[in-house]
């Protein structure tokens, strides 16, 4: 069965410093991965789309990267700030499988605290 | 400024009823989509739709009806039949290109007691 793990379930970390968020996916073939930010009581907004042959792609603070020999990829945050506290949610693609077979993870929940 | 607009974001009802959300779009996208969000877990895909007129269940479509009658405006329908109601539930829409993101409204919390 097609599964997208995320780990850790939450975490908390000090305004400023960095933190990486882990998926591991077994999704096989697949044609790209996503990860989306969420903050409480809003809908996700989508932060990057890597297709299979991209190792890193960025956006401003946030870097994410795929590794698709390990099926792993990780979402990155620099310096982090309040704003930052939310919800990340990582999403595969199944190759040729269209939106309507996204898989999603169940999220990681980031504090961020002054 | 084009996005999703989904109403009411709270919505109260008693068990055994039927409630419909809403779900309108100005972005000109041909699909629209509804995904239910429960605690600890992945979004799941209720319904979808990739043109006006036409529409096909997804993985939890049991209690739910939908429909497509403009290409805006995707209003869900939970029915006394859905077991499990209470939810968070998100709209979003996309182009039809691969690796094109989803676009979510702020979703509508609902509650049954």
């Amino acid at each position: 069965k097609n599964q997208v793990e995320q780990s850790p379930q939450s975490l908390i970390i000090l305004e400023g410093k960095n933190c990486t968020l882990q998926c591991n996916y077994t999704v096989s073939p697949f044609s790209n991965l996503r990860w989306y930010k969420q903050d409480t009581g809003r809908g996700p907004v989508s932060l990057t789309i890597m297709t299979f042959s991209e190792n890193t792609k960025s956006n401003g603070r946030y870097t994410a990267t795929l590794d698709a020999d390990t099926k792993q990829s990780s979402l990155h945050i620099t310096a982090s700030q309040l704003s930052d506290s939310a919800s990340y949610i990582c999403v595969v693609s199944p190759f040729s499988g269209g939106y309507n077979k996204l898989i999603f993870g169940a999220g990681t929940r980031l504090a961020v605290h002054p | 400024d084009g996005g999703i607009t989904q109403s009411p974001k709270y919505l109260f009802r008693k068990e055994g009823q039927n409630v419909t959300l809403s779900c309108e779009q100005n972005l000109n996208h041909d699909a629209m989509y509804w995904y239910r969000q429960d605690p600890g877990q992945g979004l799941r895909l209720i319904y979808y739709s990739q043109i006006v007129n036409d529409f096909q269940k997804g993985d939890i479509a049991e209690g739910y009806s939908v429909s497509r009658e403009k290409k805006e405006s995707f209003p869900l329908t939970v029915t006394s039949a859905q077991k499990n109601p209470t939810a968070f539930y998100l709209c979003a829409s996309s182009i039809d290109r691969e690796g094109s993101p989803l676009h979510f409204g702020n979703g509508t919390r609902l509650t049954v007691t």
